[in-house]
C-alpha cells in the first residue's frame, strides 16, 4: 500500500512571497490533517478535513493560510504572504482505524 | 500552554539496556495516548498506543505504561538497539474510538542508542 505523498520536499522563499504544498493521502482515507512542525517542537494541528469538508480549522491562521481538499482526495495548503515565522516542516497525515499515517513533510524556509 | 510535556530533550542509552522515555499531560479530557518515532527527513511513524482504560500495553520490545492519577505515561524499550535512535513524540487525544481524532504532541525526546 502506497504511503502519504507530499511535494515539494523542500522550498525556500523570501518573506511576503506565496507558497503552496500538495498532499496525496492513502487511497480511501477520508480524514486528512495538516500539521506545522517548527524546529524543536512537536507537530501542531492546523486543519482537519473529512472527505472534502473542513471539520476543524480553528488553529489555522486564516489571514495568510488557506487549505482545500477538492473531490475529497488530494489537498493543498497555501501561505500568502509568508512570514519568517512560517519556517517549519508541514506534515500531512491521513487516518485509518485510529492510526494517523504521516507523509515525509515539506520543509519550508522563509528568508 | 503545553498540554503534553516531554521534559527530557535527549536521552543516551547503551545498546541492550532499557530506554525509558517519559511524558506528562495536563488535560483531563485526554483518553488516548500514542507514541510516534521520527527519523530525520521522514514523517512520524506510529509506534504504540494505549487507551485510558488500560495501564499497560505491550508490543514486542515496546511497552507503554499509563498512570492516570499522575497524568503520566512512559515508553519502555527493551532491549534498546542502535536502530531505535530517533526522536520520539508523545501524543494525546480526547477521543479513543474509531474515526477521526485530533492529536496534541509533546516536543519530543531524541534517543541515542550507543553500540
Amino acid at each position: 500500500e502506497a504511503g502519504v505523498a507530499q511535494s515539494p520536499r523542500y522550498k525556500i522563499i523570501e518573506k511576503r512571497q506565496s507558497v503552496a504544498f500538495w498532499c496525496n493521502p492513502i487511497s480511501g482515507h477520508a480524514t486528512l490533517y495538516w500539521y506545522q512542525q517548527i524546529l524543536g517542537q512537536g507537530p501542531k494541528l492546523l486543519i482537519q478535513f473529512q472527505n472534502n469538508g473542513v471539520v476543524d480549522d480553528s488553529q489555522l491562521p486564516k489571514d495568510r493560510f488557506s487549505a482545500e481538499r477538492l473531490k475529497g482526495v488530494d489537498s493543498t495548503l497555501k501561505i500568502q504572504p509568508a512570514k519568517l515565522e512560517d519556517s517549519a516542516v508541514y506534515l500531512c497525515a491521513s487516518v485509518v482505524q485510529n492510526e494517523q499515517f504521516f507523509g515525509p513533510g515539506t520543509r519550508l524556509t522563509v528568508l | 500552554d503545553q498540554q503534553v510535556k516531554q521534559n527530557s530533550p535527549s536521552l543516551s542509552v547503551q545498546e541492550g539496556r532499557i530506554s525509558i522515555l517519559n511524558c506528562d499531560y495536563t488535560n483531563s479530557m485526554f483518553d488516548y495516548f500514542l507514541w510516534y518515532k521520527k527519523y530525520p527527513a521522514e514523517g512520524p511513524t506510529f509506534l504504540i498506543s494505549i487507551s485510558s482504560i488500560k495501564d499497560k500495553n505491550e508490543d514486542g520490545r515496546f511497552t507503554v505504561f499509563l498512570n492516570k492519577s499522575a497524568k503520566h505515561l512512559s515508553l519502555h524499550i527493551v532491549p534498546s538497539q542502535p536502530g531505535d535512535s530517533a526522536v520520539y513524540f508523545c501524543a494525546a487525544s480526547p477521543y479513543s474510538g474509531a474515526g477521526s481524532y485530533q492529536l496534541t504532541f509533546g516536543k519530543g525526546t531524541k534517543l541515542s542508542v550507543i553500540p
